[in-house]
């Protein structure tokens, strides 16, 4: 168990619906990661939140949108949902943003879009 | 561009014998490299790291090393062990990790009885 907590682990819907994957991160941990797996793609960084700000962008669609609350928690929106949207999502954790801190993983939600 | 690279996909061993994964980098940058091991929907699992700095690191059956200027790292495993068959991935940052981590495609290492 890496602390880090992920709901749902699956989840069906459709197209043009939109979802929101929450993530909890270790405890004290500062910084939350959003990752995406696809069928045929590696782990896909799409955004990174440290205390609440955004630090930095990977390859996140504009139909998506992530935020990191006061208690630290994450949440991330899928709006406009279409098939391809259908990957397993990472959510991952850090205390901060210094080399050495080894970045933990979540068991990831299962987004199914039909 | 892929920066992380895993060229063989899959790696077949016996058990008992050593595993040897391979992995290139391109991005000069990075100072930290990790390996993660990844069962089928399931979150990747921290194996070990190394810092830019060092060229060798262990941790009981799991050994990384790191030759910075071919730019290439390895991750041995011995002994093999059956549990040991996963996907493992290859993973890099640099500057703090801002960014996120740049993950290879993976290797699916088969540990044969």
């Amino acid at each position: 168990d890496s602390g880090v907590t992920q709901t749902p682990k699956h989840l069906i819907t459709a197209t043009g619906q939109r979802v929101t994957l929450r993530c909890s991160p270790r405890s004290g941990d500062l910084s939350v990661y959003w990752y995406q797996q696809s069928l045929d793609q590696g782990l896909q960084f799409l955004i990174h939140y440290y205390n609440g700000e955004e630090r930095a962008k990977g390859n996140i669609l504009e139909r998506f949108s992530a935020q990191q609350f006061p208690d630290l928690h994450s949440e991330l929106n899928l709006s406009s949902l279409e098939l391809g949207d259908s990957a397993l999502y990472f959510c991952a954790s850090r205390p901060g943003t210094y080399s050495g801190n080894t970045i933990y993983f979540g068991e990831g939600s299962w987004l199914t879009v039909v | 561009d892929q920066q992380v690279k895993q060229n063989s996909p899959s790696l077949s061993v016996q058990e008992g014998r050593i595993s040897i994964l391979n992995c290139d980098y391109t991005n000069s940058m990075f100072d930290y490299f990790l390996w993660y091991k990844k069962y089928p929907a399931e979150g990747p699992t921290f194996l070990i790291s190394i810092s830019s700095i060092k060229d060798k690191n262990e941790d009981g059956r799991f050994t990384v090393f790191l030759n910075k200027s071919a730019k290439h790292l390895s991750l041995h495993i011995v002994p093999s062990q059956p549990g040991d068959s996963a996907v493992y991935f290859c993973a890099a940052y640099s500057g703090g990790g801002a960014d996120g981590l740049t993950f290879g495609k993976g290797t699916h290492l088969i540990i044969q009885p």
